[in-house]
């Protein structure tokens, strides 16, 4: 059965902290795998796209990382306004995104 | 591009009532989802249109649940006789045609069955 599972449900860090967020997936025909930044009461905002082992993407405080069984986001010196929570999604085809439960993650000042 | 655009924000209603969600996807997108999200955690596919052909269902759309998506461009999503575990988050997102496309959401219909 396919399957996403992301680690830890919660995390407290402080400013400056750096971490890890891991998604961990059991699938077939992996087609990409998403990951997905959601704030309070709003729609997921889409951060980056991987697609093959050892592909990285950065963006200002993130990096993702993929291995093929599993993908991370590095979270480098984060400030408040990273908190919200991240999901990360594998996609199997064209019409087929499955969602991991999601990671929220609060930085205290 | 305004990006995925989804009324009610919210809709609180009584248990039996009929509710309709409408989604109006990014222009130039030709395929639209809906998805649903309860507390905790993360969305669960519901349907999938390309242009207005409704090309999957989930086993979780009971028959109470209905959508279309007539001429490809908006979508509504309808639930008749509401039951209280229908209350969650309604998703809209909307992709292009291309492989590597991800998904857009919109900022959801909270719904609330009381």
């Amino acid at each position: 059965e396919d399957q996403v599972t992301q680690s830890p449900e919660a995390l407290r860090l402080q400013e400056g902290e750096s971490s890890s967020l891991n998604c961990s997936y059991t699938v077939s025909g992996l087609r990409g795998l998403f990951w997905y930044r959601q704030d309070p009461g709003k729609g997921p905002e889409f951060l980056f796209t991987l697609y093959s082992a050892g592909e990285e993407k950065e963006k200002e405080r993130l990096k993702a990382t993929l291995t093929k069984k599993e993908s991370f986001l590095h979270i480098t010196a984060p400030k408040p306004e990273d908190s919200a929570t991240y999901l990360c999604a594998v996609r199997l085809d064209f019409n087929k995104f499955y969602f991991g439960s999601g990671t929220k993650l609060n930085v205290k000042p | 591009d305004t990006g995925v655009s989804q009324d009610p924000r919210h809709k609180i209603t009584k248990r039996g009532q009929n509710v309709t969600f409408r989604c109006d996807p990014i222009s130039e997108h030709n395929r639209l989802y809906w998805y649903r999200q309860t507390l905790g955690q993360g969305p669960e596919f519901l349907t999938y249109f390309q242009n207005e052909a409704q090309l999957e269902k989930s086993r979780l759309l009971s028959d109470r649940f209905s959508a279309e998506r007539p001429k490809g461009s908006f979508s509504t999503l309808e639930i008749q006789r509401t039951e209280q575990g229908d209350s969650a988050m309604y998703l809209c997102a909307s992709s292009s045609d291309s492989q590597n496309s991800p998904l857009h959401f919109g900022n959801g219909t909270r719904l609330t069955v009381t």
